[in-house]
Parts: structure tokens; sequence; C-alpha cells
């Protein structure tokens, strides 16, 4: 139980293009959902949390133009990346917690596998 | 503010040896929740354990289990009898109850050794 999937895994891009993570809780209904990103060997920063039906509150320092953030479901939360540039290469991960349906702990955070941007 | 203190960048143990990982956090909240988390060069998080302000007893899960000192603020994660397959980075988290964030400390790289 408490699975989180991530899609795409992978994406490359060309510079000025837009791309869209979307991040599923599949088998609970997840309250809140975050989207961190991750440098190699360092560790995760929070960059926003969603709640469903509601905006996205941004961390310090995070462009919320540049980093678009919908959670349209209790299920499913996306990030586009508007204009990406090589700057934008990262690993980003979502996690989801809060869960109604399965008997999970509500504080936790399960994460989906992440998706590693290359941006050329 | 709150402050997760992973102070072991990289750990080696022997395969089948017990490894403790230390981990200290600051906070004023009276209830909060640690967790600690695995993750493998794929990338993923893995929960492992969960350990909340309140528990009077140490949390377990299998081959894990949290040593959970309140007084001096520290929540390290023993894993007994390692094996080749948690050799991974591990990250310390901390969540106050009621809030919406976790922080996670900078992580400790465990090698299990042959």
């Amino acid at each position: 139980g408490a699975v989180v999937s991530q899609h795409p895994s992978w994406v490359i891009c060309k510079s000025g293009t837009s791309v869209k993570i979307e991040c599923r809780s599949l088998d609970f209904q997840a309250t809140t959902m975050f989207w961190y990103r991750q440098f190699p060997k360092q560790s995760l920063m929070l960059m926003a949390t969603s709640n469903e039906g509601s905006k996205a509150t941004y961390e310090q320092g995070v462009e919320k133009d540049k980093f678009l953030i919908n959670h349209a479901s209790l299920t499913l939360s996306t990030l586009t990346v508007t204009s990406a540039h090589p700057e934008d290469s990262s690993f980003y991960i979502c996690s989801a917690s809060g869960g109604r349906g399965i008997p999970i702990y509500q504080e936790t955070q399960y994460f989906g596998p992440g998706t590693r941007l290359l941006v050329l | 503010a709150q402050k997760i203190t992973q102070t072991q960048p990289g750990m080696f143990v022997q395969e089948k040896e017990a490894v403790t990982l230390d981990c200290t956090y600051d906070t004023s909240d009276q209830s909060y929740g640690l967790f600690w988390y695995k993750q493998p060069s794929s990338g993923e998080m893995i929960f492992l354990i969960y350990q909340g302000s309140y528990d009077e007893q140490n949390a377990t899960e299998g081959r894990y289990s949290l040593n959970f000192q309140k007084a001096r603020k520290s929540a390290n994660l023993v894993i007994s009898a390692s094996q080749l397959g948690d050799s991974a980075m591990y990250f310390c988290a901390m969540r106050d109850t009621g809030g919406f964030k976790t922080i996670f400390g900078a992580g400790t790289r465990l090698f299990v050794k042959a």
C-alpha cells in the first residue's frame, strides 16, 4: 500500500520547452502533495506544497511562474517546468501524505520514484 | 526553526553486522514525527520507520529500529544484520504534527562490505 507513481521517469528536452511531470497516489487519496528538487549528492530541497483544490505554497526562492503546480484531484498533482533551461536540469521527486483509504501513517510522506530532467 | 543534523557523511559496515546512523534534531514543538528514508542509487525514497514524539517505545520495523532519546533530541537508526542491499543514502527527517512541512537532514551514505 501507499504507492506513488511519477511520470515520466526520464526526460530530455531542448532549452525553451516546457515539461510536465505527473505525480499520482495509486492506492490512497492524498490530501497533500509535495514537490522536491535534489541535486547530486545533496539532500532534498522542498519546492512547494500543494493541497487538492487550492493554490500551491511555494518555498522562498522558488519561482512560481517557472514551476507551475496543479493539484487537480486527491490522487494527481502535476509540476510543469516552463521554458526550461539547462540550470533546471535536476532530479525532481514528489511525495504524498495525509492519505485516506488505507491504513498508513497519516504524517508520513510516501515518495514517487522521481523524474530526471536534462535540458540541453 | 526546526533542524535535522546528520553528522556522518559516510559509513562503512561489514555484512551481517549492525550499524547505527546518527540523527539529532532541534524543534520547539511538543508534537512531531521523526522518519528515516532510504535512497538507493535509483533515486526513489523508501520509507523505513516512523517515531512519534509521544511514543514511549522505540519504533521497530524488521531489521530497522529507531533509538529515540527525546531528552537528547536524537533519533538514531539502527540496522541489524546488514545486507549488501542496504548500501544506499539514508535520510533522517522531521515533521511537526499538524504542519505540512517535512525537513530532511543532509543524509548519510552507507556502504556495506562483503
